[in-house]
């Protein structure tokens, strides 16, 4: 498959509890980005990373949110503590190096905090 | 601040008809734009992408650039029900480090059999 794979599709966790949500980009692709999307909402924008580096985290809340992108394995999203308001839709996309390369995305995790 | 501006709709057109989908974004030297669909519950897929001023059509598809008055549009020829979802605009701004992308909130289309 040479589609952005996304795991896990739905992961329910209780407050306080840790997320991890895994990315890997389309293979040739070696810029990976995390949106978040709640319920009849457009996409937020939280951060954008290349292979062990982040380039810009501005979406992303300063306090236990943290993303990263080892130069083996997957993209890694953790929220830790995770409270209701995290509840939602968290899309992984990623692009060729190329400047002007357009965006591909994988299929989303849906978090649930009970 | 970089914005990315589209009509929220919901636009509502009978099947057959072209439906218009207009976007607007703030930065005069905005260079890539793209389209993309996404369905209720599913994923973002994309639909085309445009760099040069004018029109570019893939199929049903028919996207137009206008620089100088900063709008891209998409047009849906002989509308079907399968197109009903939300229509995003996504801009690459310039200078930044990367390839980075911002997005509109996305207009909802509705088509009617």
């Amino acid at each position: 498959n040479a589609g952005v794979m996304q795991n896990p599709r739905h992961l329910v966790r209780r407050r306080g509890q840790e997320a991890r949500l895994r990315c890997s980009p389309m293979k040739g692709h070696s810029h990976v980005y995390w949106y978040r999307q709640l319920p009849e909402e457009g996409l937020k924008f939280m951060v954008y990373l290349q292979k062990e580096n982040i380039i810009d985290e501005s979406g992303m809340p300063k306090e236990r949110f943290s993303a990263e992108f080892p130069k083996e394995g997957p993209s890694i999203l953790r929220i830790q503590q995770v409270v209701r308001g995290d509840s939602a839709a968290y899309f992984c996309a990623s692009s060729r190096e190329v400047y002007n390369s357009p965006l591909h995305f994988g299929n989303g995790t849906r978090l649930t905090v009970t | 601040q970089k914005e990315v501006e589209q009509n929220s709709g919901p636009l509502s057109v009978p099947e057959g008809a072209i439906a218009s989908l207009n976007c607007t974004y703030s930065d005069r030297g905005s260079q890539s734009f793209f389209w993309y669909r996404q369905y209720s519950g599913k994923s973002p897929e994309l639909i085309m992408f445009i760099y040069s001023n004018g029109d570019k059509e893939d199929g049903r598809f028919t996207a137009q650039l206008n620089k100088a008055s900063q709008y891209v549009s998409l047009l849906i020829r002989d509308s079907q029900p399968s197109d009903s979802a939300t229509y995003l605009c996504a801009v690459n701004f310039i200078p930044l480090p990367g390839n980075q992308f911002y997005f509109g909130t996305g207009t909802s289309l509705t088509v009617i059999p």
